[in-house]
């Protein structure tokens, strides 16, 4: 089925440990989104890449780095985590003029 | 800043009222708005697309309206039924911008 892979779906990290989360679509979209959603905040944005080759921070990229691997993959990685971390990561994707597609989340335990 | 704020946060009603789930945006100059749905453990799925130049879009017991020099949308759910039951959000792409903002968004609970 098309649509956005993310994997893991579940992590337990303990703080100072580092881990990347990865992120493919197979809709030949452009556009690739990293949110996190915590209860009371809604989905912020940590980073995204408008095109092939391009990223840019979001609202909230400190702690953070991405790479646009390719135009199908873009993974999020957290280089030292911290318990600030903990929350649940959506990928998501957005082709010219269509709707956003969501992966099915990465929940994160950072202890 | 781009800011958008969903009122009601949650709504509970008996199954087959009509209802509907408001939307607001600070910046009128917006490319499109989608409205989502959020299942508890799972991720967003969109339900309808408005583009700028829209005034509504239908899909089903769905209809959602847009008005854009207001700041506004409405997401309105005919008949509602139990497997309605969810978090509805509502996104903005701003124009010159291709990130989405989105608003804390309104939890549903329709009872039998």
């Amino acid at each position: 089925n098309a649509g956005v892979t993310q994997t893991p779906k579940f992590q337990v990290l303990k703080t100072g440990q580092s881990m990347t989360l990865q992120c493919a679509q197979d809709m030949n979209h452009n556009s690739m989104y990293w949110y996190r959603q915590d209860p009371g905040m809604g989905l912020r944005l940590i980073y995204y890449s408008a095109s092939e080759g391009t990223t840019d921070k979001g609202e909230v990229p400190n702690g953070y780095n991405v790479s646009r691997l390719n135009k199908r993959e873009f993974s999020l990685r957290l280089e030292s985590a911290a318990p600030s971390q903990t929350s649940v990561y959506f990928c998501a994707s957005i082709g010219w003029d269509t709707e956003a597609f969501f992966g099915q989340g990465t929940r994160l335990t950072v202890v | 800043k781009q800011e958008v704020t969903q009122i009601p946060a949650a709504l509970s009603v008996p199954e087959g009222e009509n209802l509907v789930l408001n939307c607001s945006f600070t910046d009128s100059a917006i490319y499109n708005l989608q409205w989502f749905r959020q299942d508890p453990g799972k991720g967003l799925t969109s339900l309808l697309l408005i583009q700028s130049s829209q005034r509504e879009q239908t899909s089903g017991r769905l209809n959602a309206s847009l008005d854009k020099s207001s700041g506004r949308s409405t997401l309105y759910i005919a008949a509602s039924q139990p497997g309605d039951s969810a978090t509805y959000l509502c996104a903005v792409t701003s124009s010159g911008y291709s990130t989405l903002t989105f608003g804390k968004g309104t939890m549903l609970l329709v009872s039998p």
